[in-house]
């Protein structure tokens, strides 16, 4: 079973429209979760770190469940440069673990 | 941009060649880590330097082997490639070897190997 399991997609959306995007994880000594944004070809970066508390950044919204293992985030108002794949990463010890990334393609 | 720079930028080998991948980390960070990433797929996590000493290390094989130098970039070294090593390889600075701080990517390296 891989450490970080999320739906590949691909999710197309309208501009405007609200995603969510689920992932699990499967070690429960995992210690910080992020989710970061690919675009094509492209380097990751970091979008947003997630905790327990649930954090919000603009339209975005990163939620924790530790009990569940399982993180989410909510886009709302969607924007054609939202286009790109979302990872989930999850980091134990040294290692940033990732899943395989949900795509995500806005339509006008 | 983040500062981390990685060269080259695209590489194709052949089978059983061997191949060098070098990393700038972004200035002041003195821990580098390596990832592969291969098409539809996360990075995978290769290893970690921190102040020239492996810090961490994934499950890839001996033949993907690293350095890190005083001032602080990195090489990748892969010996004996295979077709299954094809992939982008990316690196990420950070600053300190405990593991917390945010690691920053550079744009990666592209290896084809035919």
């Amino acid at each position: 079973r891989k450490e970080v399991e999320q739906d590949p997609g691909p999710f197309n959306v309208p501009e405007g429209a609200t995603v969510a995007f689920n992932c699990t994880y499967s070690n429960s000594a995992s210690q910080s979760f992020f989710w970061y944004r690919q675009d094509c070809r492209k380097e990751p970066k970091l979008l947003m770190s997630v905790y327990s508390s649930g954090n919000e950044d603009g339209r975005f919204t990163a939620q924790l469940n530790r009990a569940s293992q399982y993180i989410s985030l909510l886009i709302r108002d969607s924007k054609l440069s939202d286009s790109a794949t979302y990872l989930c990463v999850v980091r134990r010890g040294y290692a940033l673990n990732f899943g395989k990334g949900t795509s995500l393609l806005v339509t006008p | 941009e983040t500062g981390v720079t990685q060269s080259p930028t695209h590489l194709i080998k052949t089978r059983g060649q061997q191949v060098t991948l070098r990393c700038s980390s972004q200035s002041g960070h003195n821990t580098v880590s390596w990832y592969q990433q291969a098409l539809g797929q996360g990075p995978q996590f290769i290893f970690q330097y921190y102040r020239e000493e492996e810090n961490g290390r994934g499950n890839f094989p001996p033949r993907f082997s690293g350095l890190q130098f005083p001032n602080y970039s990195s090489e990748l070294n892969v010996n004996a490639l295979e077709l299954d090593d094809s992939a982008l390889y990316l690196c990420a600075s950070s600053l300190g070897g405990s593991g917390t701080d945010t690691q920053y990517f550079g744009p990666g390296t592209r290896l084809t190997v035919l």
